[in-house]
């Protein structure tokens, strides 16, 4: 079965670099989740989308910004890259919002 | 405000033993779910389980096994017979409030709890 494509798996930034990640929810998904996990942190919750509509806004810093294409993918986009931004981020996408997420293998962002 | 908390933040056993971990939440929603995710070495985040508030059934599924309980806010879960690949870290996690302008995809993770199975 199809799961939740997340690029790239690895991502190198230096401070104050931009970084973009991508997220292919399942097919016939309409509803996208980012998650942060910092090193040895539990998932934080950061943003989400419904029909291309954000829905939801967690502890997404005023930096990063997201949203949802025409074609249900989605892109996170960070800026002014601090090292307090290396952590792994998750994409999930569900079905008219409903539950369970499904969640991809993550990117694993290091600013050095 | 919803809250999952997993006292056991590391926990080793040998193969073959039972382990259970535990998680606790709170909530003011009648309606909400509980969710179990394993988060092998690998990184990524595996659905293990949901249940929802209404359905205080036990659940097994071969050596998982979960025991939810409304009285204690206790969503526990307990793998018999333990093997080294179970080795991983388990979260707990609770969905977000949707009659508060919220979404129920808004998981509220505990904090984990790492397991090791010694061979």
């Amino acid at each position: 079965a199809a799961g939740v494509i997340q690029s790239p798996r690895h991502l190198i930034k230096e401070k104050r670099e931009t970084a973009t990640l991508k997220c292919y929810p399942i097919p016939r998904h309409d509803t996208v989740y980012w998650y942060q996990q910092g090193p040895g942190q539990d998932p934080q919750f950061l943003i989400s989308f419904y029909e291309k509509m954000q829905s939801d806004k967690g502890s997404i810093p005023d930096r990063f910004s997201a949203q949802q294409f025409s074609d249900y993918h989605s892109e996170l986009n960070m800026s002014s890259l601090e090292l307090g931004d290396s952590a792994l981020y998750f994409c999930a996408s569900s079905r008219d919002r409903s539950l369970p997420l499904h969640f991809g293998n993550g990117t694993r962002l290091t600013v050095t | 405000a919803q809250k999952v908390t997993q006292a056991q933040t590391e926990i080793s056993v040998v193969e073959k033993e039972d382990v259970t971990l535990d998680c606790v939440y709170e909530t003011r929603d009648t309606t909400y779910y509980l969710f179990w995710y394993k988060q092998p070495p690998s990184g990524e985040l595996v659905f293990l389980i949901r249940r929802n508030s209404f359905d205080e059934q036990n659940e097994i599924s071969g050596r998982y096994s979960w025991n939810f309980q409304k009285s204690t806010s206790s969503f526990n879960f307990t793998i018999t017979a333990s093997q080294v690949v179970d080795s991983a870290v388990y979260f707990c996690a609770l969905s977000g409030s949707a009659d508060r302008g919220s979404t129920l995809g808004r998981l509220y993770f505990g904090r984990g709890t790492q397991l090791t199975v010694w061979p």
